[in-house]
């Protein structure tokens, strides 16, 4: 089983709709969780912590549950300049500081059409 | 978020040459980065965790020999493609930890083409 795992996609939606991508995660002694965003041949970048009580960025919601080992990311009102690759990206070290070993999702690709 | 640079963007060179990328956090010290490796329509591969003063922790399947990486101080890491053939070929991206956030700040990447 890949220790992060998520929605193939790719998905393709028009402009305002509402978008969902799941992933779940392997290890179940995973620290901190995260949403990152990777434009086409460009760096990975920091979209939104995941918390357990989730929590939301504007139009970006994000939930947790620990039990079933799940992440999701919820879009509103997409944007066309929300297409990207979003990557789930799981925090594993179980032992305090001194790692923040990060292990990424392949990702799933958004299209936003017009 | 915090700041980290990469020099080169962009490489392309001869097969057989060394090539050396450089990595900076520009607003805080990173005793701990991170070096990645992705080749098209693939996920980031971890390829070595670089830390500060110490030897780098390099992953299952990464020849230690033909990647140096140095980790000199606590803005600067460096990672040297040895001897490098047209498989080598890729994105190379590093990344700073940041321990207040628990998390990483990526460079924008080095695009390496290997002739």
């Amino acid at each position: 089983r890949k220790e992060v795992e998520q929605d193939p996609g790719p998905f393709n939606v028009p402009e305002g709709a509402t978008v969902a991508f799941n992933c779940t995660y392997s290890n179940s002694a995973s620290q901190s969780f995260f949403w990152y965003r990777q434009d086409c041949r460009k760096e990975p970048k920091l979209l939104m912590s995941v918390y357990s009580s989730g929590n939301e960025d504007g139009r970006f919601t994000a939930q947790l549950n620990r039990a079933s080992q799940y992440i999701s990311l919820l879009i509103r009102d997409s944007k066309l300049s929300d297409s990207a690759t979003y990557l789930c990206v799981v925090n594993s070290n179980a032992s305090g500081a001194g790692s923040y070993q990060l292990t990424f999702g392949k990702g799933t690709k958004l299209s936003v059409i017009p | 978020g915090a700041v980290v640079s990469q020099h080169p963007s962009w490489v392309i060179c001869k097969s057989g040459t060394s090539v050396k990328i450089e990595c900076r956090s520009l607003d805080f010290q990173a005793t701990t980065m991170f070096w990645y490796r992705q080749f098209p329509k693939q996920s980031l591969m971890l390829m070595a965790t670089s830390n500060e003063g110490s030897k780098a922790t390099y992953e299952q399947g990464v020849e230690k020999d033909k990647f140096l990486i140095n980790h000199a101080s606590l803005t600067l890491s460096t990672l040297t493609v040895t001897s490098a053939h047209p498989e080598d070929s890729s994105f190379y991206i590093c990344s700073a930890a940041d321990l207040l956030e628990e998390t990483q700040y990526f460079g924008p990447g080095t695009r390496l083409l290997v002739l």
